[in-house]
């Protein structure tokens, strides 16, 4: 089966980075994703990588992709109060229109 | 701006009462979807549509039935509900097919459903 595994918890101090670590099965997967779901609401789209792609960054966000290993990961520099959420990763098997999420990993962030 | 709504955000029901869930979406998305999120087995799919009339079982469809009339609409029922079902179920769309493989899924806010 396709398993998408994240660890579940992360607590970091507020102004530092966070790191979150996904590894998935897929390897004809096209895009790799990260959503962020506030407490209450639903998932949002953070930010996603092409597979051809080993690093993309988008302001405090930095996603690594390790093909070879399956390995990403989303790294937030000066964390804040504010990032505090569930992230979640997701490939997409391939362009089969359907995603496949990972477990969540909960960022707690102290002040 | 994009927007997917769901009917309820929070329901109560007892065990064995049939359950409506109603999700729509403003964005004249060809795809739909409804997950049920639950704490360390993250988002898991129940079913998902591709066209009006149209449904494919996810990934945990037993006890679950969906309906899609209409594009905008998706609805998930639960024919007699079991306090196994208590979950948050979300909504989601996502336009497509086509050639672009990129495909952002757009997710309603949730509904925390409690079977007593």
């Amino acid at each position: 089966g396709e398993d998408v595994e994240q660890s579940l918890f992360l607590s970091v101090r507020e102004g530092d980075s966070s790191v979150i670590n996904c590894t998935y099965t897929d390897s004809s997967s096209t895009y790799l994703y990260w959503y962020k779901q506030e407490p209450g609401a639903g998932l949002q789209l953070l930010t996603y990588i092409f597979s051809n792609m080993d690093m993309k960054q988008d302001q405090r966000l930095t996603v690594l992709l390790n093909k070879k290993d399956k390995h990403l990961s989303l790294r937030i520099a000066d964390t804040q109060t504010g990032d505090s959420a569930i992230y979640f990763c997701a490939e997409d098997g391939g362009a089969t229109n359907k995603l496949i999420f990972g477990t969540g990993t909960l960022l707690a962030v102290q002040p | 701006d994009v927007k997917v709504t769901q009917s309820s955000r929070y329901l109560v029901k007892r065990t064995g009462e049939k359950v409506f869930l109603e999700c729509v979406q403003d964005m004249d998305h060809e795809n739909m979807f409804w997950y049920r999120q639950d704490p360390g087995l993250g988002l898991r799919l129940i079913y998902f549509s591709y066209d009006v009339k149209m449904k494919e079982k996810g990934d945990i469809p037993e006890g679950y039935s969906v309906s899609r009339e209409k594009k905008e609409r998706f609805s998930l029922i639960l024919e007699s509900a079991s306090t196994n079902q208590t979950s948050m179920y979300l909504c989601a769309s996502s336009s497509g097919p086509g050639p672009v493989l990129y495909n952002e899924q757009f997710f309603g806010p949730g509904t925390r459903l409690t079977v007593l």
